[in-house]
């Protein structure tokens, strides 16, 4: 089965200092990637998701970026943090084919912006 | 606006007491999905139904499907501590790409009094 890595698990960083966060995932070949965001006792906003490397969509406009520059590796970055930024970020993968497969998650970056 | 939304948003039982969670959703699908968070952690996926089933058991938990009153339930019975979590329902979306992603719901908050 797959397992997700997140580092860092905490992270807090000055308003309009760069971020990188990391995600990688053992256990599959050529997965689904996503980035999520979660506000406080909310659901889950999809950022970002990939279906190969050098594939990225967005789904919303924002101040953060994404790259996948091994099959399974998945960067969340941003050139200049906001306040708005701030929130848990999860990775989650999923094995690509059929409509019932599951997403599984990492235990996620809480990103506090000060 | 989110394609799941859960009720209650929170909700605090005795453990051995049954919770039941609900989930409404707005357009046709061809599943859902059901997963639990606990505390600053990543999801985990419980379980999923079909648009064609209309009940599942899985241990504990059971889900049903009302595809004619676009909702969905979560019943986990002889509830326990450890069940305390919070709880989304997930179905898929098309996005703009023609790719599919999971849309979550705001979720339910249990807590499981010992």
């Amino acid at each position: 089965s797959q397992t997700i890595h997140q580092w860092p698990a905490t992270l807090v960083q000055p308003v309009g200092s760069p971020l990188s966060l990391e995600c990688t995932v053992e256990g599959t070949s050529n997965p689904n990637l996503y980035w999520y965001r979660q506000a406080a006792g909310r659901g889950l906003q999809l950022l970002f998701y990939s279906v190969g490397i050098g594939q990225i969509s967005s789904e919303v406009p924002q101040n953060l970026s994404a790259s996948r520059p091994q099959d399974r590796q998945f960067i969340l970055s941003s050139k200049k943090l906001l306040l708005s930024d701030s929130g848990f970020y999860l990775c989650a993968c999923r094995v690509p084919g059929g409509v019932g497969q599951p997403q599984h998650f990492g235990d996620g970056t809480r990103l506090s912006i000060l | 606006s989110q394609q799941g939304e859960e009720d209650p948003q929170a909700l605090s039982i005795q453990e051995g007491e049954n919770a039941t969670m609900n989930c409404s959703y707005k357009t046709s699908i061809n599943n859902l999905q059901w997963y639990r968070q606990n505390s600053g952690r990543g999801l985990v996926h419980l379980i999923l139904i079909r648009s064609n089933e209309r009940e599942k058991h899985s241990g504990r938990l059971r889900v049903t499907l009302d595809t004619s009153k676009k909702s969905s339930s979560l019943l986990i019975t002889a509830s326990r501590a450890a069940d305390t979590a919070s709880y989304f329902c997930a179905t898929v979306r098309s996005m703009d790409t023609g790719r599919r992603a999971l849309t979550f719901g705001s979720g339910t908050r249990l807590q499981v009094q010992p």
